[in-house]
């Protein structure tokens, strides 16, 4: 089944303590991204990548760091996490963006966020 | 940098009509639209990769008008399970969202 996955799914944690969110696909996509998703401000991009060793930054990098290594894995890292950082984030996958974009972004279930 | 949807909210009763805006700033490839209902992750409704394209789910349609960097998403004899919230997304060189429009469908 075509699928992107995010682990874990709900996290509660504490200022400082370094984490990372894993996210991998199985459609052998070029394009992935990391979105966090507030109250009001919609899905905001934090960094993508559009394919591997190529990441770039998006609206709201700031306290956050990406990876890309493989094709499949994108993991987001938060080096010392800080209260302002407890969301809902995403990570979604394409098969290519820009000019020759073919198709949808497909969605892992998202990522809980709390920290204390 | 994201684009600018518009209403940010509306309200129907079932059978009656809608149309979501989304602007944006940049030049883009493509817009996409999707929609979200509470505690899911956002679902794809539809692409639209050529300027003046316009393309249909159901009675879901969508334009863009690649001249002045718009599309807009037009809902027709809603039903109840159009509620949720809906985003439009540019292509550019990244995928940028828009702030959302909340939409209740109501029996």
């Amino acid at each position: 089944e075509a699928q992107v996955t995010q682990n874990p799914r709900y996290l509660i944690t504490v200022t400082g303590k370094k984490l990372t969110v894993t996210c991998s696909q199985n459609m052998n996509h070029e394009y992935m991204s990391w979105y966090r998703q507030d109250p009001g401000l919609g899905l905001r991009q934090i960094y993508y990548s559009m394919n591997v060793e190529v990441t770039d930054k998006g609206d709201v990098p700031e306290g956050y760091k990406v990876s890309r290594k493989e094709k499949r894995n994108f993991p987001l890292i938060l080096e010392s996490p800080s209260p302002n950082q407890t969301s809902l984030y995403f990570c979604a996958s394409s098969l290519r963006i820009g000019a020759s974009s073919t198709g949808e972004l497909f969605f892992g279930e998202g990522s809980r966020l709390t920290v204390l | 940098q994201q684009p600018v949807q518009s209403p940010q909210a509306v309200i129907l009763r079932e059978g009656e009509d809608a149309v979501i805006n989304c602007s944006s700033s940049k030049a883009l490839y493509s817009v996409h639209w999707y929609r979200q209902k509470h505690g899911e992750a956002p679902v794809f409704l539809m692409i639209l990769l050529k300027g003046g394209e316009q393309k249909g789910h159901d009675k879901i349609s969508a334009s863009f008008n690649e001249k002045k960097q718009q599309s807009s998403l037009y809902l027709t004899a809603s039903q109840l399970s159009y509620s949720g919230t809906y985003f439009c997304s540019g292509s550019a060189r990244q995928l940028t969202f828009g702030s959302g429009t909340q939409l209740t469908v109501l029996p």
